[in-house]
C-alpha cells in the first residue's frame, strides 16, 4: 500500500490565522481526499481531491474556508482559514487503493485553536 | 437520511472473545469497512464485506447481513494490543463512505 505523510504532525495556531497541512504519498493516486475528525467522535468527510479539477466539498464545508490545492498526482495541501477554536481537530488526508478500495490514511496533523 | 449505529463503548477480558455490532441504513450499498484506531493514530483497514456471511481473517472475522442492514466485527483471542476504536462505515450508492461513530473497546487484563 501507498505510504502517506502528512506535514506538520501538530500545530498549536491563534484564532483567525492560517495553517496549511501538507500530504505527500509516494505513488500517483487519482483520488485523495480530506477528513476531519473532532476529539471523540468519528471521520467527516471535508472534500474529495482530484488532480487537475476543482475539489468537491462535502455539505458544511466550503472553499473560502478549506482551500485544497492539487498540484500533480502526488500531492495536496489543505487550508483551515481565518481559524476558531470550533476548528481544533485532527485533519487526515487518504486515498482509496487495493482489492476493494479501501481507504488509507495519512498519519493526521493535530490542530489546536486558541 | 444516512446512518450507522455502534456502541459507543464495550470493555472485554484478555483471552476472551468480543462481538462489536454495527446498523446502517444508508441509500444503496457497495461494501462496509471495518477500521481500527489506536488513541492518537489513524485508522487502519480490517475487513471489508460487500456479499451476506462470514469473512475470517485470522483472530478477526466480519459478517454481513444486507437484508437486515447488519454486520458485526469478531475479535477473538483478545490481547491487550486490540484496545482501540473499531470504526464501522459503509460505501453508498456513489461509492460515498459513510462512517460510524466508532466503538472505543476497552481490554482488561
Amino acid at each position: 500500500s501507498a505510504v502517506i505523510s502528512q506535514k506538520p504532525s501538530r500545530d498549536i495556531c491563534q484564532r483567525g490565522t492560517s495553517l496549511t497541512i501538507q500530504c505527500q504519498v509516494d505513488s500517483q493516486v487519482t483520488m485523495m481526499f480530506w477528513y476531519r475528525q473532532q476529539p471523540g467522535q468519528s471521520l467527516t468527510l471535508i472534500a474529495t481531491a482530484n488532480q487537475g479539477s476543482e475539489a468537491t466539498y462535502e455539505s458544511g464545508f466550503v472553499i473560502d474556508k478549506f482551500p485544497i490545492s492539487r498540484p500533480n498526482l502526488t500531492f495536496s495541501t489543505l487550508t483551515v482559514s481565518n481559524m476558531s477554536p470550533e476548528d481544533s481537530s485532527i485533519y487526515l488526508c487518504s486515498l482509496a487503493q487495493g482489492d476493494y478500495n479501501e481507504q488509507f490514511f495519512g498519519p493526521g496533523t493535530r490542530l489546536t485553536v486558541l | 437520511g444516512q446512518n450507522i449505529d455502534q456502541p459507543t463503548e464495550m470493555t472485554a477480558t484478555e483471552g476472551a472473545i468480543v462481538q462489536i455490532n454495527c446498523t446502517y441504513q444508508t441509500s444503496g450499498f457497495n461494501g462496509l469497512f471495518w477500521y481500527q484506531q489506536h488513541a492518537g493514530e489513524a485508522p487502519t483497514f480490517l475487513s471489508y464485506n460487500v456479499l451476506d456471511g462470514l469473512e475470517e481473517k485470522g483472530r478477526f472475522s466480519s459478517f454481513l447481513s444486507r437484508s437486515k442492514g447488519y454486520s458485526y466485527l469478531l475479535l477473538k483471542e483478545l490481547q491487550m494490543k486490540d484496545s482501540a476504536s473499531y470504526l464501522c462505515a459503509v460505501s453508498d450508492s456513489n461509492y460515498q463512505l459513510i462512517w460510524g461513530a466508532g466503538t472505543k473497546l476497552i481490554i482488561k487484563p
